[in-house]
């Protein structure tokens, strides 16, 4: 079964961008991964999923600041011009075997 | 539009029962994967259950043999049933599409 690892938290400033980041574990380098945002007080939102060639599929109403790649067995997302609205927690997720895994987390701070 | 409504949450004590549901419009539930994911205060999220377009269900370690995932195509709703419900799966469960859309969530609180 594959873990999805993310640190805790990242920060950057108003207007700039961030590079966060999702690592799977030995053996599953290779995985689809979806990305998802949850912004304080709310429901998560699909962000996209993202193969390990870099390709990613967006879902519906995702600005175009948000982008995904992937190098190895790290799968990043990448804000660029950051709003105070991308101030959220951000899950990475990926699947195997019927069962599906999560990642703890990334709490993003916007300064 | 794809949407996802749960109900059903709210105070039970512990060893209770209780019913989710998902009420799903713009899309088929039955012709998807559907997922129960569940979020305990100020923690990550938690994989909890799958049913397959073919009707195969899958539980994580957590919750098997306690919860069971069910659909009725005629309603168009995914259920999730709760038995012998404990402290810890205290929580807001989102009902997802295929990882790809969410519902808002409905919080059970299990205590006495």
């Amino acid at each position: 079964q594959p873990v999805v690892t993310q640190s805790s938290s990242a920060s950057a400033s108003l207007g700039s961008s961030v590079k966060l980041t999702c690592t799977l574990s030995s053996g599953h380098s290779n995985y689809i991964i979806a990305w998802h945002q949850q912004q304080p007080g709310k429901a998560p939102r699909y962000l996209m999923k993202l193969e390990g060639s870099g390709n990613y599929n967006k879902g519906s109403g995702v600005p175009d600041r948000f982008s995904g790649s992937s190098s190895g067995a790290d799968r990043y997302l990448t804000i660029s011009n950051l709003q105070s609205e991308d101030e959220a927690d951000y899950y990475c997720e990926t699947w195997d075997s019927n069962t599906w895994v999560f990642g703890g987390g990334t709490k993003l701070t916007v300064l | 539009e794809v949407q996802l409504v749960e109900s059903g949450g709210g105070l039970v004590q512990p060893g209770g029962s209780l019913r989710l549901s998902c009420a799903a419009s713009g899309f088929t539930v039955s012709s998807n994967y559907m997922s129960w994911v569940r979020q305990a205060p100020g923690k990550g999220l938690e994989w909890l259950s799958l049913i397959y377009s073919g009707g195969s269900t899958y539980y994580a370690d957590s919750v098997k043999g306690r919860f069971a995932i069910s659909r009725d195509n005629s309603k168009n709703t995914l259920y999730l049933q709760m038995n012998s419900l404990r402290a810890d799966d205290t929580a807001v469960y989102y009902c997802a599409r295929e990882s790809a859309a969410w519902g808002q969530g409905t919080l059970v609180t299990v205590s006495s």
